[in-house]
């Protein structure tokens, strides 16, 4: 059984640009969440796909998307990269029935200069 | 909305000691909780789910509707427990997990 793996493990942009991180779920879950953890901070939930579609929504601005695609991996885009979104972006994926247990990722550190 | 506090940032215990990490939840519905621990350089990880009532590493919590709480317990810390733990919700019917910021706990030896 494989688990969850996110790439890049660590990323530098500059404010204004975009960036795309990738999660590759563990294997067997269709379902994927993003969250975002701040230094000091809980991860906070960015926003959840199942099947392809977004399938709940954290308090974050439409800038923050994503995609699933259909082998379960996901894609987080972040457009307009402003200093605060320097953070460590976490992937959890998860099974839609029984439990849901999420298992989470190793994370991708994005610093935003 | 929904909310978890953590009041301890930091908490240091000498081993053998009994261990106590509290959580309060806000939440108007029923919710469930979980504990979630990221031990030195690995990920995190699910801990245990008030809904199982398991005991796992020796932990356990209980959900005190009441007073809102959530507390994770242990009667005898030991060294391999030093990690940062989170306290969790979920509410029903929505995948979205709400954590706290999390204690640092640190057993001395």
């Amino acid at each position: 059984e494989t688990g969850v793996t996110q790439s890049p493990t660590h990323l530098i942009k500059t404010r204004g640009q975009q960036v795309t991180l990738r999660c590759s779920s563990q294997s067997g879950h269709n379902t994927v969440s993003w969250y975002q953890q701040a230094l000091g901070q809980g991860p906070q939930f960015i926003f959840q796909y199942y099947r392809e579609e977004e399938n709940g929504r954290g308090n974050f601005p439409p800038r923050f998307s994503g995609l699933q695609f259909p082998n379960y991996s996901s894609e987080l885009n972040v457009n307009a990269l402003e200093l605060d979104d320097s953070a460590l972006y976490l992937c959890a994926s998860s099974w839609s029935g029984g439990a849901r247990e999420q298992y989470f990722g190793p994370g991708t550190r994005l610093t935003v200069t | 909305a929904q909310r978890v506090t953590q009041p301890e940032k930091l908490l240091s215990v000498f081993k053998g000691a009994p261990v106590e990490l509290k959580c309060n939840y806000s939440y108007s519905g029923s919710p469930e909780l979980f504990w979630y621990v990221q031990y030195s350089r690995q990920r995190l990880q699910l801990l245990l789910r008030h809904i199982s009532r398991e005991s796992i590493k020796g932990f356990t919590a209980d959900l005190n509707k009441g007073e809102t709480s959530f507390h994770l317990k242990k009667p005898f810390a030991q060294e391999e427990d030093s990690a940062m733990y989170y306290c969790a919700l979920k509410s029903r019917g929505n995948e979205k997990l709400t954590f706290g910021t999390g204690t640092r706990l640190t057993i001395i030896p």
